[in-house]
C-alpha cells in the first residue's frame, strides 16, 4: 500500500524561482519526516528533516513545512539553482524493531533551467 | 573515512541465475538496510540488521531473497533463481546509531537486470 504520497512527479522551475514539492501521510504513528536527494547514478542523500512537534524547519535555502493535522508536508526550494537539478524523495518513518524504517514517496524530478 | 561500498555496481543475469550483492557499510555503523528501488520509484524497504542480528525482514518479497552479516560488518543480499520483476536497484544504507534519529548513508546501489 501506498502510505506516503508525492507530488507533482516532475517539475521544472527556473533559476531564482522557488521550488515546492508535497507530501501526504497515512499512518498517524510516523514520527520522523526527511527528505532525501537522489542523482542520477547515485544512491539517496539526506537533505533536511523534521520530526512533528515542530511545523517548520528551515536549512539555508531549504525549508519543511508540517502539518501535523492534514497528515502533510512540504520542501521548499528558495533560489533554486541548476545544482538542485534532481530527483527528490520524501521519507517517513516509525520506529521498528529498533529502527527508524523509512517509508518512501514515488519521488519528485526536479529541473531547474538555467 | 569511506562511505557505503556497494558491489557489484551492475550485474546482468540470465532469468534462473542466483545473484550476490555486498554491501561494505561505514565502519562502526551497527545498522543496515538494504532496499529496492525500481525504475522511477522510491527506495522500498527489504530489511535490516542491528550488528549480525537480522530483526526485520518483512519486506523480502520472496522466500528466494536472503540476507546475511555474519560478523555484524559486511553484508550480502542473496536472490536465487532471479525473474525479470527483480531487476532493480540495490541500495545498502548504514546509520551508527540504533534507534530515532539516526541519518541513513545511502551507497550507491547495485543496478540487477534480469533478462
Amino acid at each position: 500500500q501506498q502510505q506516503v504520497k508525492q507530488s507533482p512527479q516532475s517539475l521544472i522551475v527556473q533559476k531564482g524561482g522557488i521550488s515546492i514539492i508535497n507530501c501526504a501521510y497515512e499512518n498517524t504513528a510516523f514520527d520522523y519526516f526527511p527528505w532525501y536527494q537522489q542523482f542520477p547514478g547515485k544512491g539517496p542523500a539526506l537533505l533536511i528533516a523534521i520530526r512533528p512537534d515542530v511545523s517548520e524547519k528551515k536549512e539555508g535555502r531549504f525549508t519543511i513545512s508540517f502539518n501535523k493535522s492534514a497528515k502533510q508536508f512540504s520542501l521548499h526550494i528558495m533560489d533554486s539553482q541548476p545544482g538542485d537539478s534532481a530527483t527528490y524523495f520524501c521519507a517517513a518513518s516509525t520506529l521498528s524493531a529498533g529502527a527508524q524504517k523509512l517509508v518512501f514517496g514515488q519521488g519528485t524530478r526536479l529541473t531547474i533551467n538555467p | 573515512g569511506a562511505g557505503v561500498s556497494q558491489s557489484p555496481r551492475y550485474k546482468v543475469a540470465k532469468r534462473g541465475q542466483d545473484v550476490a550483492l555486498r554491501c561494505d557499510p561505514i565502519s562502526g555503523h551497527v545498522s543496515l538496510f538494504w532496499y529496492q528501488q525500481a525504475l522511477g520509484q522510491g527506495p522500498e524497504f527489504l530489511t535490516y540488521f542491528q550488528n549480525e542480528a537480522q530483526l526485520d525482514k518483512s519486506g523480502l518479497p520472496s522466500d528466494r531473497f536472503f540476507a546475511e552479516r555474519p560478523e555484524g560488518s559486511v553484508s550480502t543480499l542473496k536472490i536465487q533463481r532471479t525473474q525479470q520483476e527483480d531487476s532493480a536497484v540495490y541500495l545498502c544504507a548504514s546509520t551508527y546509531r540504533w534507534g530515532p534519529g539516526g541519518e541513513l548513508f545511502f551507497g550507491e546501489g547495485s543496478r540487477l537486470t534480469v533478462l
